[in-house]
């Protein structure tokens, strides 16, 4: 059964912390994403990555980075976390070139930020 | 830009009952639609999808059809039950693989 693994169900972390999230996909896909979902605001676009190495900003960058070094890996580095980073945190893959519908989504990582 | 509108929730439906959840969306060009279901505590799946005018989508007893002239993607299903208690997101895509998401409906079904 092909998926999308994130490594935490829940974190909780301290402000100032350096925290990182993982995300594994085991389908050989290029694309990875890196989505928030907070209530009433649906999901919003961190980064997203086409290629391994490769990194594109999404609508809301700002306090954090990514990184890939290998295909099936997309971390998600919060700098330096503060509590208005606490949310749900959803990572995607999909193949390249293939729009929405081939989308592939982890359980997603609740992280509170105290 | 592109942009999707949901009716915004709960919804709130008695086991049976008749569900629709409203979608309009903005686009320039011909985008393909979607609905996403998401159960508690798990990542979205993809419901259905439609990928050119008329096409009717459907799975799980759900149905939406792509209405170019409404621009429009409604969700309906004719009999929930309480296993259909989950956030319902409609969403496009249009050459580009980023997708556009709606904010989500919450739907909650009641025995």
């Amino acid at each position: 059964d092909v998926k999308v693994t994130q490594s935490s169900r829940y974190l909780v972390k301290r402000t100032g912390e350096k925290v990182f999230l993982e995300c594994v996909q085991d389908m050989d896909h290029e694309n990875m994403f890196w989505y928030r979902q907070d209530p009433g605001l649906g999901l919003r676009l961190i980064y997203f990555s086409y290629d391994v190495k490769m990194k594109e900003k999404g609508d809301i960058p700002e306090g954090y980075s990514v990184s890939r070094e290998k295909k099936e890996r997309f971390s998600l580095i919060l700098e330096s976390a503060s509590t208005n980073q606490t949310s749900m945190y959803l990572c995607a893959s999909s193949p390249a070139g293939q729009a929405l519908g081939s989308y592939t989504f982890g359980s997603g990582t609740r992280l509170t930020v105290v | 830009g592109n942009s999707v509108t949901q009716m915004e929730g709960p919804v709130t439906l008695s086991e049976e009952a008749f569900l629709t959840i409203n979608c309009t969306y903005t686009a320039t060009g011909y985008p393909s639609l979607f609905w996403y279901v998401q159960y508690p505590g798990e990542g979205l799946q993809l419901l259905l999808k439609a990928t050119k005018a008329d096409d009717k989508g459907s799975n799980k007893g759900f149905e939406a059809t792509y209405r170019k002239e409404t621009t429009s993607f409604h969700l309906e299903k004719g009999s929930v039950q309480v296993s259909d208690s989950a956030v319902y997101f409609c969403a496009l895509s249009d050459r580009s693989y980023i997708p556009t998401f709606g904010r989500g409906t919450s739907l909650i079904v009641h025995p």
